[in-house]
């Protein structure tokens, strides 16, 4: 199975502050992508889905370039509430099975 | 909201018994999956089921482990003769459909071999 590489930080910053995170894929067959949210021994939950317009949700924007194999996930005005494990997920729809190939995540803590 | 339901939240076993990890996905949907992440490290695909088959697996998901969906409603993970590596949390997951579907997660069981 191909790799997903992020960062694993960790991010501390301010609230307030806008942090961005990078991953790169290694698989150029995927074909879908999305931001994952992980807090501490909790289950996955989706934060967005990524798609190659690149799309925006509230404070967080997400970006995908398939020629780099890259993709992106900024946070603008942090809140402590997003301190969590950000996780970047690719979807290879191989064998009609779409399991998910998961990153080891980026952390990030955002203090008072 | 409808939501994967998982039990037990934490088992405990011992080497070489054997567990039942159960789920109910969420009703409507059609696809399902077993991860599981052990501490520390990633998310890790084990299991894909559609269509009352395995559709896909990987290769931590050997021998020892089996899927089943017994009735409409649970699906279970059976893992026959665990060893300490099996310890880990395991997620179950579902989604509605093919294609580029959110896969919904349940809040996962702890397993601990001793």
């Amino acid at each position: 199975r191909k790799e997903v590489e992020q960062d694993p930080g960790p991010f501390n910053v301010p609230e307030g502050a806008t942090v961005a995170f990078n991953c790169t894929y290694s698989n150029s067959a995927s074909q879908s992508f999305f931001w994952y949210r992980q807090d501490c021994r909790k289950e996955p939950k989706l934060l967005m889905s990524v798609y190659s317009s690149g799309n925006e949700d509230g404070r967080f924007t997400a970006q995908l370039n398939r020629a780099s194999q890259y993709i992106s996930l900024l946070i603008r005005d942090s809140k402590l509430s997003d301190s969590a494990t950000y996780l970047c997920v690719v979807n290879m729809n191989s064998n009609s099975g779409y399991a998910l190939n998961f990153g080891k995540g980026t952390s990030l803590l955002v203090t008072p | 909201e409808p939501e994967v339901t998982q039990t037990p939240s934490h088992q405990v076993t011992q080497m070489g018994q054997e567990v039942i990890l159960r789920c109910v996905p969420i009703s409507n949907h059609l696809y399902f999956y077993w991860y599981r992440q052990i501490l520390g490290q990633k998310v890790e695909f084990l299991v894909s089921f559609y269509n009352n088959e395995i559709s896909e697996k990987s290769e931590i998901f050997d021998d020892q482990f089996s899927v089943e969906r017994p009735d409409g409603s649970n699906f279970t993970l059976k893992i026959r003769s665990t060893k300490l590596e099996d310890s880990a949390m395991y997620f179950c997951a579902s989604k509605v459909r093919g294609g580029q579907e959110t896969q919904y997660f349940g809040p996962g069981t702890r397993l601990l071999v001793l």
